[in-house]
């Protein structure tokens, strides 16, 4: 049984080009959750989703971000027009239920927008 | 706003001591609360969690401790061991929030 698998697992944008970030929740889990890691701090919570539903997107940036976890395929954590703010690591973790004790995180993707 | 944070940045221990670290936590509606370790280029991994209705728990050599009277939680790694190095974040969950309010964490470094 794979781990939850994101990819890229490093990306490099120019200002203004969209990013997108893959999470693949291991096999079984439904629940996928997003967060963001600047350089020497904690993980931020994003945005919490179920198969087709966003079911919390709380601290998900009102501009630029989206996220979507379709019926069929990945999460996709897409952020449109990047600046170098939002250069970090995004870290998915995924449960088999909505709850955060039986949660696993991937790899991440570190973004670096020049 | 309320969040999780920790009292030393970097804690620097003898290889075969004992480690302790510390976090103080501020939302008391909080229902549970997780140690996690982050290696360098890793996500975070789970350690041992905690509910709010527990004071201690233990796992293989570590214990957590969690005071509410003061908002603080503390993780005890026993016999610390090079592969310690890491990381180290508390995080809390529940109290009606989906995700998990992170700690900036802990940097341990295990001296030879």
């Amino acid at each position: 049984n794979a781990g939850v698998m994101q990819n890229p697992r490093h990306l490099v944008r120019r200002r203004g080009q969209e990013a997108r970030l893959r999470c693949s929740p291991m096999k079984g889990h439904s629940h996928v959750y997003w967060y963001r890691q600047l350089p020497e701090e904690g993980l931020k919570f994003m945005v919490y989703l179920q198969k087709e539903n966003i079911i919390d997107e709380s601290g998900m940036p009102k501009e630029r971000f989206s996220a979507e976890f379709p019926k069929e395929g990945p999460s996709i954590l897409r952020i449109q027009q990047v600046v170098r703010g939002d250069s970090a690591a995004y870290f998915c973790a995924s449960s088999p239920a909505a709850l955060n004790t039986e949660a696993f995180f991937g790899q991440g993707t570190r973004l670096t927008v020049v | 706003g309320e969040s999780v944070g920790l009292h030393l940045p970097t804690l620097s221990v003898q290889e075969g001591d004992n480690s302790i670290i510390n976090c103080a936590y501020s939302n008391s509606a909080s229902d549970y609360f997780i140690w996690y370790k982050q290696e360098s280029g890793k996500g975070p991994q789970f350690i041992i969690d905690i509910r709010s209705n527990m004071d201690k728990r233990q796992g293989q050599r570590v214990t957590v401790l969690l005071n509410k009277t003061v908002k603080h939680l503390s993780l005890q790694i026993a016999a610390t061991q090079p592969g310690d190095s890491a990381v180290y974040f508390c995080a809390e969950g529940g109290g009606g929030a989906d995700g998990l309010t992170f700690g900036k964490g802990t940097h341990l470094i295990i001296q030879p």
